[in-house]
């Protein structure tokens, strides 16, 4: 049961470099989700996504984009890395189908440093 | 503003001696509450969700309980193998995929 999976575990970048979290789950759900954690604080809502084709923004899109072509995918896209980006970033999927339990499935997590 | 706010923000405990977590909530019209563990290195694991005041939900040594401005996670006995960051979270005002959190309670029990 593979569930959701994050890649890479870790990475670093250099100030104005561009990457993708890849993220992918197999439990056919429709809802996914970024957020981030920085040291001490709650996760922060970055991206989601309602299903194939549709995203939205969080609570702290600026420097991120998203894209979802499949149900399975979700990358999150840096364009121009930034010190402020330096953070664990967590993918997430939900069954939800509005009647109720919107119960999250984490992945693993992709620990950035932006230096 | 929707808010979310734990304490403690950390809890040292010795094996065996119960405790509460507290997470305590602005939204209004809550339609649910949600109880995450999460270990080091990990992303957070779904423990509970309440949905009303009053209910009750437990998981071995952990019990949740719910009234209208606040969640408790009591930890009854606790073992070394319950050390973890404990989150809660609750659906924002106009929406119910997208969850607010805490940001945690860091439980470290003691042999």
């Amino acid at each position: 049961n593979a569930g959701v999976t994050q890649t890479p575990k870790f990475r670093i970048l250099k100030i104005g470099q561009s990457m993708t979290l890849q993220c992918t789950q197999d439990m056919n759900h429709n809802y996914m989700y970024w957020y981030r954690q920085d040291p001490g604080m709650g996760l922060k809502l970055i991206y989601y996504s309602v299903g194939a084709g549709i995203t939205d923004k969080g609570e702290v899109p600026n420097g991120y984009n998203v894209s979802r072509s499949t149900t399975e995918d979700f990358p999150l896209r840096l364009e121009l890395a930034a010190p402020s980006q330096t953070s664990v970033y967590f993918c997430a999927s939900s069954p939800s189908s509005g009647q109720g339990e919107e119960k999250l499935f984490f992945g693993s997590g992709t620990q950035l440093s932006v230096l | 503003e929707d808010q979310v706010t734990q304490s403690p923000e950390a809890l040292r405990l010795q094996e065996g001696e119960s405790s509460s977590l507290n997470c305590s909530y602005t939204v209004s019209g809550l339609r649910g509450l949600f109880w995450y563990r999460q270990d080091p290195g990990k992303g957070p694991e779904f423990l509970f969700t309440l949905y009303s005041a009053g209910e009750e939900k437990e998981k071995e040594r952990l019990k949740a309980t719910l009234t209208k401005k606040e969640s408790f996670l009591h930890i009854t006995a606790p073992k070394p193998e319950d050390s973890a960051t404990y989150l809660c979270a609750v659906p924002v005002e106009d929406s119910s995929y997208k969850l607010i959190f805490g940001s945690g309670t860091r439980l470290l029990v003691r042999p």
